[in-house]
């Protein structure tokens, strides 16, 4: 089993529908979340940051860690076509100084 | 600041050939990453590095892969021989503190070197 699951994808939605993306995790001593975005051909780049559990929201975008259920998601609302990109969810804890990401789950918006 | 820059974009090569891949980290960042990303397997740490040596290597895959670091500023991801399975799009990272606990920094991506081993 791999630490960190994430579904690939594809996922297609309209333009202004509510995108939901999540993560499941194995290690409990992971304390740090993170949501990168990776536009095609390109290298990752951080969206969303979450310590322990709770919400973050930024704009259009919440992040939501549930550590009872080793569950991570995000949110994001009123979805653009330039939010077509993958989401790489990503986590880190105890004593490593690495961050395990998941596979990524690629997203399309159509206008 | 110019980012993480990678070199090569791409780079084709036939199976038993050496293949090497460089970085030049941002100024000033301590930390330097090599990540490999394929389908199957998403987004792997190869070997990451602090104030130019190597911390952890235990996701160098074998034997035949190497990373260097011999300043700040260039690092180098080496396979020799290089095998079809090697085929990926490697990345390099790097961040100026820890990426976990409450320093948190993001990891700064350059936009990968695109590897083809025939």
């Amino acid at each position: 089993q791999k630490e960190v699951e994430q579904d690939p994808g594809p996922l297609s939605v309209p333009e202004g529908a509510i995108v939901s993306l999540n993560c499941t995790y194995s290690n409990s001593a992971f304390q740090y979340f993170m949501w990168y975005r990776q536009y095609s051909r390109k290298g990752p780049e951080l969206l969303m940051y979450t310590y322990s559990s709770g919400n973050k929201e930024d704009g259009r975008f919440t992040a939501q860690v549930d550590k009872s259920s080793k569950y991570i998601s995000l949110f994001i609302r009123d979805s653009q076509p330039s939010d077509s990109a993958t989401y790489l969810c990503a986590m880190s804890g105890g004593a490593t100084n690495k961050l395990i990401f998941g596979t990524g789950t690629l997203l399309a918006v159509q206008p | 600041d110019a980012g993480v820059i990678q070199s090569p974009r791409h780079e084709v090569t036939e199976m038993g050939q050496e293949v090497t891949l460089r970085c030049k980290p941002i100024s000033g960042h301590d930390y330097l990453f090599w990540y490999r990303q394929t389908m199957m397997r998403g987004l792997e740490l190869l070997i990451y590095f602090n104030n130019n040596v190597p911390i952890d290597d235990s996701g160098m895959p074998e034997d035949r892969f190497s990373a260097k670091m011999p300043n700040a500023s260039f690092s180098t991801l080496k396979i020799q021989p290089s095998e079809p399975r090697d085929s990926a799009v490697y990345f390099c990272a790097s961040s100026p503190t820890p990426v976990t606990g409450v320093q948190n920094s993001p990891l700064h991506f350059g936009n990968g070197t695109r590897l083809t081993v025939t």
